[in-house]
This record gives C-alpha cells, structure tokens and sequence, in this order.
C-alpha cells in the first residue's frame, strides 16, 4: 500500500501572503491533483500534472501556481492570500493504468 | 468530461436499503461512471466504478441504465458509518493529456439516522 501525505495539516496566513502547500506519494503514480474545497461546496480542480514536469491548469487557476519537480512530489503556491479565505485544499494521485484516485487529508487554509 | 447531475441530499435510517441517483444525460461512450464519498476532515474515498455493466463490490451495487444516462449507487443495509457525501463523476478510460483532468460537483449528502 501507499501513502499520500500533505503538509501542513493546518496554515494560516496573513492577507497578500505567499504560501506554499506540499504534497507527497510513495504510490509511484504518474497523475497528481490539487483541489480546492470550500465549507459545504463541491472539490475544484486547481492543476493537475501528468508527469514528472508537467503542468495542467483546473478550473480555477488564477491565483495558483504549481511545481511538479519530482514524481513523488506536487506543490501548491498560492501566490496572494486574500483576508477571510478559508478553504480545505486536497491533493490526489492515481496512477494512468489505474483508475482509482487516492486523495491525502488535506491542508486547511485560513487567512486573517 | 460531461457533467453529472444529483439530489443535494438524501436522508436514511440505520438498515435500510439506499438508492443513490445520478443523471449524465451527456455520457460520451468512453467515459466510465466513477463514485467516491467523503467523510468530514478526509479526502474523498474511491467507491467503485463501471462503463456499462453493474457493478459489486464490498461497498456498493453500482446499477447503470440500459442507455448510460444514468446510474445508480445502490447501499445495502446502511449504518451509521455510510453517512458521508457521495460524489458521482466521469472519466475517460486510460486517455493521458486532458483526459487525466477530473472534477467533482457538490455531490450528495448522505445523513443515516440510528
């Protein structure tokens, strides 16, 4: 079996802050994913990368960035945190011969 | 990937049989019909999946209409545990590129009442 582990488990940030959001997976899968959740609402696809290197845009990458420099790895920036932003950011991976997502716990975002 | 339509929510009680509708009246012949749920403070969790045939497994029937405009996730014998939100979405089969890009809709909440 494997693991997805992000990190932190929790974040606070000030407005116009840069923070940064880690991801980690010892599946050895080839697709990774970042999703942005809000209280009660649906998981929007921020990016997704294919492969080592590789950049995708989601549906709601305005306000992102993302690296993708190891397989194993997959970081989110988010560039400039606004004031009250709370939100759950999840990563997922999968593997392309399969078709199964594996999604970590998730990072929560508050902005003061 | 097309979109798939379901019920904000549903309300059960501990034993009961649960029936779980999901709408893509868009379906493209390609695309797989996906379920996950996902438990507060946890990322979802992968349920089963099917193209055409149902589908079991040790979590779910999974019942797809004759036309794939629809399906059905099927919980036999619900407890507490099942309470969960209940995400229906699609995916092209084994396609790299934008075939790899998934997005999950609000889904639908699942309450079990003892």
């Amino acid at each position: 079996g494997g693991i997805i582990t992000q990190t932190p488990k929790f974040l606070i940030g000030q407005e116009g802050q840069k923070l940064t959001l880690k991801c980690q997976q010892n599946f050895n899968h080839d697709t990774m994913y970042w999703y942005r959740q809000d209280s009660g609402k649906g998981l929007r696809l921020i990016y997704y990368s294919i492969t080592e290197n590789d950049l995708q845009k989601g549906d709601l990458s305005e306000g992102y960035d993302a690296s993708r420099e190891k397989k194993s790895s997959f970081s989110l920036t988010v560039t400039s945190a606004q004031k009250n932003e709370m939100a759950v950011f999840l990563c997922a991976s999968r593997k392309d011969s399969n078709e199964r997502l594996f999604f970590g716990h998730g990072t929560k975002l508050s902005v003061l | 990937d097309a979109k798939t339509t379901q019920p904000d929510s549903m309300e059960s009680t501990e034993g009961e049989t649960v029936h779980l509708p999901c709408s893509h009246a868009t379906i493209s012949g390609n695309e797989y019909i996906y379920w996950y749920r996902q438990v507060p403070l946890q990322g979802p969790e992968y349920v089963t999946h099917g193209l055409q045939q149902n589908t079991t497994n040790s979590m779910a029937f999974l019942a797809i209409a004759s036309d794939r405009k629809s399906s059905t996730l099927i919980l036999p014998h619900v407890s507490l545990r099942d309470a969960a939100v209940y995400h229906c979405i699609l995916r092209v089969g084994r396609q790299q590129g934008t075939g790899s890009k998934l997005s999950f809709g609000k889904g639908a909440k699942l309450t079990v009442s003892p």
